[in-house]
C-alpha cells in the first residue's frame, strides 16, 4: 500500500539554525510529493511539491527534491525563523491512481526560539 | 477568495447528541475530503467523495456518515457523539483525486464531546 514516514518530532531549534525534516514513503509506482504547513490554529496550506523524479520544490525559503533511488522527500531550509514554528505534514499522491486521497505522515512539529 | 469554509468553528457536544458538520467550496472542485487530526495520530481520513454523487469510506468511518449535498457541499454528521469523537475535523477539497493536484484545507472544526 501507499504509506509516508517522517521523523517525529517535537525538534526544537534556534533562530538561525538548519532544519531537515527526513521524510521516505512507500507507493507503487511514482507518486506526486507535497509538504503542508500548519500554523497554531489554523488549517494545512500547502508549502512545495514535486511532481516528478529529481524535481525540486521551493517556497518561502524551504526546499525539497524528490528523490525516488531513496524514496525520500526531505525537507530543508538553511535558516529557520521563529515565524517558521508550526506543524509540517509529508504527503503523496499515487500516480493515476484513480480515486485514492492524499496519503500524510502523522507531522514533525518544529519550535524555533529566539 | 474564500476558498474552503468550515462551520461551526468551535462545538461542544454532550455524549449521544447528534450534529452536521458543514463544509463548503467555491473553487468548483470535484474532490472533497473529512480527516480528524488528534495528537500523535496525524490526519486520518474519514470519508471522501470524489466527484459529485459518490462518496467513499476512509480510514476511520465508524461513528460517521456524509452527504455530498451537490459539487459545493459536503457535509458530516455525528449520529451520537462519543467522547472518542472529541478531534479537530478538517474538510479539504481538490481539483481531482489523483495526480499532482494538491488539496486546499479548511480552518477546521474543535469538537468536543463530554
Amino acid at each position: 500500500g501507499n504509506s509516508v514516514t517522517q521523523m517525529e518530532g517535537p525538534v526544537t531549534l534556534s533562530e538561525e539554525a538548519f532544519l531537515t525534516i527526513n521524510c521516505t514513503y512507500t507507493a507503487t509506482g511514482y507518486p506526486s510529493l507535497f509538504w503542508y504547513v500548519q500554523y497554531p490554529g489554523e488549517g494545512l496550506q500547502l508549502l512545495l511539491k514535486a511532481t516528478k523524479a529529481d524535481d525540486k520544490g521551493s517556497n518561502k525559503g524551504f526546499e525539497a527534491t524528490y528523490r525516488k533511488e531513496t524514496t525520500s522527500f526531505h525537507l530543508e531550509k538553511g535558516s529557520v525563523q521563529v515565524s517558521d514554528s508550526a506543524v509540517y505534514f509529508c504527503a503523496l499522491s499515487p500516480r493515476n491512481s484513480g480515486n485514492t486521497p492524499l496519503v500524510f505522515g502523522k507531522g514533525t512539529r518544529l519550535s524555533v526560539i529566539a | 477568495n474564500a476558498g474552503v469554509t468550515q462551520t461551526p468553528k468551535f462545538q461542544v457536544l454532550k455524549t449521544g447528541q447528534s450534529m452536521t458538520l458543514q463544509c463548503a467550496q467555491d473553487m468548483n472542485h470535484n474532490s472533497m475530503y473529512w480527516y480528524r487530526q488528534d495528537p500523535g495520530m496525524g490526519l486520518r481520513l474519514i470519508y471522501y467523495s470524489a466527484s459529485e454523487g459518490t462518496t467513499d469510506k476512509g480510514e476511520v468511518p465508524n461513528g460517521y456518515n456524509v452527504s455530498r449535498l451537490n459539487k459545493r457541499e459536503f457535509s458530516l454528521r455525528l449520529e451520537s457523539a462519543a467522547p472518542s469523537q472529541t478531534s479537530v475535523y478538517f474538510c479539504a477539497s481538490r481539483p481531482m483525486t489523483g495526480g499532482g493536484t494538491e488539496a486546499f484545507f479548511g480552518q477546521g472544526t474543535r469538537l468536543t464531546v463530554v
